[in-house]
């Protein structure tokens, strides 16, 4: 079972599109990231929400966290093929007694020309 | 600055083999990851190194699977014996301290093929 479900799985948009990717879980999280990977790398950080209902903005990019802490989005302005990759969200949890990092499947993103 | 290094790239091996990868965090850092990433399964932490010492290792999946941080500046993660299903990439990650506060830095991964 997946704590962290990711949707689509696939997008392939047009240049100057606009999309949104959801991370959803029943699960409430300390802090939720987002990563985006290109292949044959690893993830690199995005962004980091911790307050419910927390909006941030990276240029074209706009991360919200859900005022529960249990779900987040990406919105994508005017999508360009510098885009293309898989994006990632990570939730925060305690498990054990050690905090860890859980990890969606992830949305692949193809932004074409 | 060099990234986290991970070695090798890419690995092919049958199975039953021992397989062993080598991670080098960044320098300073003293939090180290091992995750495995599947089409089925996503990205998972397989075990968690802070100081050198294994903090949580609930994600290693059965002892055939082993890690190792002899020092603040090398870890391994050792196969044996290997299986076709171990087939995977496996990423290192380091960060500057514990999971909360510290940004996780990727290496580029080692993508693990056992025939």
């Amino acid at each position: 079972t997946q704590l962290l479900e990711q949707s689509p799985q696939f997008l392939s948009i047009q240049e100057g599109e606009n999309l949104t990717v959801y991370c959803n879980s029943s699960s409430v999280f300390s802090s939720l990231q987002w990563y985006r990977q290109e292949p044959g790398e690893g993830p690199v950080l995005l962004v980091t929400v911790v307050t419910g209902g927390e909006v941030k903005k990276l240029k074209r990019l706009t991360f919200q966290f859900g005022d529960a802490r249990k779900d987040s989005s990406l919105h994508i302005t005017a999508a360009q093929p510098g885009d293309t990759g898989l994006y990632l969200c990570a939730g925060l949890i305690t498990q054990g007694g050690s905090e860890k990092l859980v990890f969606g499947k992830g949305t692949k993103l193809t932004v074409n020309p | 600055d060099a990234g986290v290094i991970q070695s090798p790239r890419h690995e092919v091996t049958e199975m039953g083999q021992e397989v062993t990868l080598r991670c080098k965090p960044i320098s300073g850092h003293n939090s180290l990851f091992w995750y495995r990433q599947t089409m089925m399964r996503g990205l998972e932490l397989l075990i968690y190194f802070n100081n050198n010492v294994p903090i949580d290792d609930s994600g290693m999946p059965e002892d055939r699977f082993s890690a190792k941080m002899p020092n603040a500046s090398f870890s391994t993660l050792k196969i044996q014996p290997s299986e076709p299903r171990d087939s995977a990439v496996y990423f290192c990650a380091s960060s500057l301290g514990r999971i909360r506060h510290n940004e996780q830095f990727f290496g580029p991964g080692t993508r693990l093929t056992v025939l």
